[in-house]
Order: C-alpha cells, then structure tokens, then sequence
C-alpha cells in the first residue's frame, strides 16, 4: 500500500523566514509526486509535478525537489500570503489501477 | 474560464439514505477523479474516470460508485450513508494524457450525515 507522509504537521515562520516541508513516500512504481496548496474552505491548488529523483521545479518563493524516498517544498522569503495547507501526492499503480495517494499535510502560518 | 464546479455546495442527509453528487470539469478536460477529504487529513482517492471509462479506483466500498457522462460531466452516488459519509467531496479534472497529472478542483460538496 502507497504510504506518504509529511513533516512537520504545522510550521510557523515569521515574514522573510526561509525553511522547508519534507515528503516522505513509498509507493510501488512512482509514476509522479504532486505538491498541492489548499486554503480553508477551498479545494487544492495545483503547484508542481515532479517525476523522477534529482528533479527540480521553482514558481515564485517555492521550490519542490525530489529523491527516490523524499521531496522537498522549499519556501524562500515567505510572505502572509503563503499561509495554507500544503499537501503532497503520490501517483502509483495497484491491479492495474491508476491510484493517487495524499499525505496529510503541513498547515503554514506565515506573520508579518 | 470557469473552473471546475461542483454542485450542491453543502448538503444534510440522514444514515441510510442515497446520495448524487456533481462534477463539471473545465472545458475540454476529459479527466475527472473524485476524492473525501475529512477534516485535518489530505484527500483520499475513490475514483478516475477518462474518457468516460473507469481508470483508476481507490480503497472504499462499493457504496460508493461512479460515472461519467458524454460531456464529460461527472456524477458521485453513495448508497446506505454512514455518520462516517459525512466529509468535503472534491472533484477534479485533468487536460493532461490520461489525467492523473495536473488536475484542477472544485470547491467541494459538503457533505454532512447525521
């Protein structure tokens, strides 16, 4: 069974303060990680697609990494605004079936 | 451009009864996958449907069931509902090979049984 697991569950920063979330997964065959940003009340935001270890992918003050057992979330200079859920996402396979599993996720609370 | 929409927003049912819940997929995106997210956990997979066949099926009861009609619209019915049922259901589509990559939601139906 796909496993993801996110750390940590909650992480407050303050304006500017540079720090990462961590990913980790076991899936039998990867076939792509996702990050996703969900506020209160809404369904997830897309963010990143990554499929393969050493992979890269940068949009604004976040960058997403991957390795063979982890990814990375980097969120550089965060700003209030980044304040949300951020899930990640495994996509596996399991009797032929396509199956994607989300990890619970890290609640961000960015001050000013 | 809309979005994904999902229709109704919030809904109230008792244990026992049935339940249809509805997806509209962005224009054009012939992908739609549903999934429950309860409260303080990530969503969980129930179902991708592509091109109107079922491709992907995630761990619940067959309670739970799908479809997917002509115009790519989407329907969630779950049977016999259980205090259990009661969550946020998220749909959403994808415009990209067999839909599993990038996909877009809606707000949610929430659902609650009591």
């Amino acid at each position: 069974e796909d496993q993801v697991t996110q750390s940590p569950e909650a992480l407050r920063l303050q304006e500017g303060e540079s720090s990462s979330l961590n990913c980790s997964y076991t899936v039998s065959g990867l076939r792509g990680l996702f990050w996703y940003r969900q506020d209160p009340g809404k369904g997830p935001e897309f963010l990143f697609t990554l499929y393969s270890a050493g992979e890269e992918k940068e949009k604004e003050r976040l960058k997403a990494t991957l390795t063979k057992k982890e990814s990375f979330l980097h969120i550089t200079a965060p700003k209030p605004e980044d304040s949300a859920t951020y899930l990640c996402a495994v996509l596996g396979s399991w009797s032929g079936y396509s199956t994607l599993t989300f990890g619970k996720g890290t609640m961000l609370l960015v001050s000013p | 451009d809309a979005g994904v929409t999902q229709s109704p927003t919030h809904l109230i049912k008792t244990r026992g009864q049935h339940v249809t819940l509805r997806c509209s997929p962005i224009s054009g995106h012939k992908s739609v996958s549903w999934y429950q997210q309860v409260l303080g956990q990530g969503p969980q997979f129930i179902f991708q449907y592509y091109e109107k066949e079922e491709r992907g099926r995630g761990n619940f009861p067959d309670r739970f069931s799908a479809r997917q009609f002509p115009n790519y619209s989407s329907e969630l019915n779950v049977n016999a509902l259980l205090l259990g049922d009661s969550a946020l259901y998220l749909c959403a589509s994808s415009g990209t090979g067999t839909g599993m990559n990038e996909q877009y939601f809606g707000p949610g139906t929430r659902l609650t049984v009591t």
